[in-house]
């Protein structure tokens, strides 16, 4: 069974500022997810990492995949407070996913 | 589009009832998940319906249930409720087609919210 890590549970971070999340998986996965969830809210899908070297950038957001490594990473830059929410990354084998314990990003002024 | 959409949004329930959460995936979505969300055990995969079939199934006991119809909606049943079934019930549609980039994205609903006394 696919198993996906990431560290840390919990990110406390001023604005300005830069932060990487990271997601480790235990086994091949089909492609590599990041999802952000805010507090009460579902989940919103923020990227789709397809392949080795993939890098997806969306504002202030970059997600990156290392299939060798098995490790995907959330780049966050200059930090603003609407980044505050937890972020999931996942990985699926088929059409069956597997999520990561989620990082609680909390952006201080 | 409308989006998935989960009824009901929150429900209170008593140990050993049971329950039925509804939800009707966006339109063009043949492929519906469930996943139970608990602050404990993080996003937990219970079953996911393809073509009215069962396709795959998480480690939950067999008091959870779930059927899909041929409009693809899926409901999901827990009978003999427990307190630990308390937890947000989501539901996430996708195309499930084998070519189309980006067919595997989940799209969750809202949620059902169960709380169990």
């Amino acid at each position: 069974e696919l198993k996906v890590e990431q560290n840390p549970l919990f990110l406390s971070m001023q604005e300005g500022k830069n932060y990487t999340i990271y997601c480790n998986y235990s086994t091949t996965s089909d492609r590599l997810y990041w999802y952000r969830q805010d507090p009460g809210k579902s989940l919103e899908s923020l990227f789709v990492l397809l392949s080795n070297g993939a890098v997806k950038q969306e504002g202030r957001l970059m997600a990156s995949l290392d299939t060798k490594a098995r490790l995907s990473t959330l780049h966050i830059t200059a930090a603003v407070h609407d980044l505050s929410a937890t972020y999931f990354c996942a990985g699926n084998t088929g059409n069956q996913f597997y999520f990561g314990t989620g990082t609680s990003l909390t952006v201080i002024p | 589009k409308a989006g998935v959409t989960q009824t009901p949004r929150y429900l209170i329930k008593t140990r050993g009832q049971q329950v039925t959460l509804s939800c009707s995936p966006i339109s063009g979505h043949r492929s519906v998940s469930w996943y139970q969300q608990t602050p404990g055990q993080g996003l937990q995969f219970l079953f996911e319906y393809f073509s009215e079939t069962q396709r795959n199934k998480g480690n939950f006991p067999g008091r959870f249930s779930g059927r899909q119809f041929s409009n693809s909606r899926s409901e999901m049943n827990v009978s003999t409720l427990e307190l630990g079934d308390s937890a947000l019930y989501l539901c996430a549609s996708s195309y499930r087609g084998r070519v189309v980039i980006g067919a595997n994205v989940l799209t969750f609903g809202a949620g059902s919210r169960l709380t169990v006394l």
